[in-house]
């Protein structure tokens, strides 16, 4: 079965950090470009960032530039989102998720998400 | 950045009703667009990608239409189980945006 397992989710002050992860199954995880996307208690879907089948190459929304970085382990399949500074306005569920092969960015599988709540 | 502007913002409609679902974006995306469902406490679901094709596993009463800016979700035949909150997403450039959900809510 093809599947998302985030974790790492939990309680952080502000200006804390936090590592939340990834793990795959079912799917060449290595062949696949992966997402993380956030959604704020009673909010809509914010797109995070993105990483290439690789890891040579990263995007960021504004919002996490210089504060989050997007890593993956090919061998462990797993995706990574490290996040320093964190700010109130971080609370979210964060979601992985999987960019299908082919032309645009969508997200065709996700995971369960993890809870990241940013409170003193 | 590419807005994406959803309307309405909820509705409410009977089993067997047809229900439409507009998304516009601020700029052309070509057909790099793409519609989701989300049930409460649940992880989003891909239904239909690059405007008109719809996921593997979709339902067919559910269709995607449109090109450039403007891009229809339909509903037809509307069912329990779909209500849902309902996302549109642009693919076309970074940063990746969503539209603002369309909650249908079953009469």
């Amino acid at each position: 079965e093809v599947q998302l397992v985030e974790s790492g989710g939990g309680l952080v002050q502000p200006g804390g950090s936090l590592r939340v992860s990834c793990a795959a199954s079912g799917f060449t995880f290595s062949s696949y470009w992966m997402h993380w996307v956030r959604q704020a208690p009673g909010k809509g879907l914010v797109w995070v960032s993105r990483i290439n089948s690789d890891g040579s190459s990263t995007t960021y929304a504004d919002s996490v530039k210089g504060r989050f970085t997007i890593s993956r382990d090919n061998a462990k399949n797993t995706l990574y989102l490290q996040m320093n500074s964190l700010r109130a306005e971080d609370t979210a569920v964060y979601y992985c998720a999987r960019r299908p092969q082919g032309l645009g960015d969508s997200f065709d599988i996700w995971g369960h998400g993890t809870m990241v709540t940013v409170s003193s | 950045d590419i807005q994406m502007t959803q309307s309405p913002s909820s509705l409410s409609a009977s089993v067997g009703d047809r229900v439409t679902i507009t998304c516009r974006a601020s700029q052309s995306i070509s057909n790099y667009l793409n519609w989701y469902q989300q049930k409460p406490g649940k992880a989003p679901k891909l239904l239909v990608y690059a405007a008109s094709t719809l996921q593997s596993g979709v339902p067919s009463r559910f269709s995607g239409s449109g090109s450039g800016t403007d891009f229809t979700l339909t509903i037809s035949n509307l069912q329990p189980e779909d209500s849902a909150t309902y996302y549109c997403q642009q693919g076309y450039r970074t940063p990746l945006t969503f539209g603002g959900g369309t909650k249908v809510e079953i009469k």
